[in-house]
């Protein structure tokens, strides 16, 4: 079945610098990428999605960039702020056929 | 439109009792996903329903079960409890199979 490897762990960044967050999954046949915030006390919030027919998607001040060869995909937050403060997780699955495999995520903390 | 609503949104019971969680789904979305989520294990999937029947199963033994109603709502119950039961459990909706899934806020369920 597939694996879903996410990496760092935890990430500290300064306000108004990038963060980029990078996973890698295993099964070739996954099309359907989903990245996640969860803050505390909540569930998780579906922030942005890419499929793969697609290498790159943005949205303000999000992006997920995906490379089908290598089978790894990231996401990456510019001009952080601290409300960006929170755990990502990223998943992956074949879209309508499998669950979503997720990442064991990332613990996003923003310094003002 | 209202989110994914998940009662109780805490519950303390003890080893060898069973509990049964309540999902109730994004009005219109017709299927109903469930996760475990713990610090060790990350988010695991549980079982998947689409009008009523459940199209896949997550690697839990046979005390962890659902079902999902004509309504879209869904149940789950864990049976004999255990102490590792101990987990946040997430109820998460889809309008469609190879639709995006919003998640509620979950249930914390605690096995002393």
């Amino acid at each position: 079945g597939e694996n879903v490897e996410q990496h760092p762990s935890t990430l500290s960044v300064q306000e108004g610098d990038s963060a980029v967050i990078k996973c890698t999954y295993s099964d070739s046949a996954s099309n359907y990428f989903p990245w996640y915030k969860q803050e505390l006390g909540k569930g998780p919030q579906l922030i942005i999605d890419i499929r793969s027919n697609v290498g790159e998607k943005k949205d303000q001040r999000i992006a997920v960039t995906l490379n089908k060869t290598a089978k790894h995909f990231s996401l990456h937050i510019t001009e952080t702020q601290p409300e960006d403060s929170a755990v990502y997780f990223c998943a992956a699955s074949i879209e309508g056929n499998t669950p979503l495999v997720f990442g064991k995520g990332t613990r996003l903390s923003v310094i003002a | 439109k209202a989110g994914v609503t998940q009662t109780p949104r805490y519950l303390i019971k003890t080893r060898g009792q069973q509990v049964t969680l309540s999902c109730s789904p994004i009005s219109g979305h017709r299927s109903v996903s469930w996760y475990q989520q713990t610090p060790g294990q990350g988010l695991q999937f549980l079982f998947e329903y689409f009008s009523e029947t459940q199209r896949n199963k997550g690697n839990f033994p046979g005390r962890f079960s659902g079902r999902q109603f004509s309504n879209s709502r869904s149940e789950m119950n864990v049976s004999t409890l255990e102490l590792g039961d101990s987990a946040l459990y997430l109820c998460a909706s889809s309008l469609e199979l190879n639709s995006p899934l919003h998640f509620g806020n979950g249930t914390r369920l605690t096995v002393t």
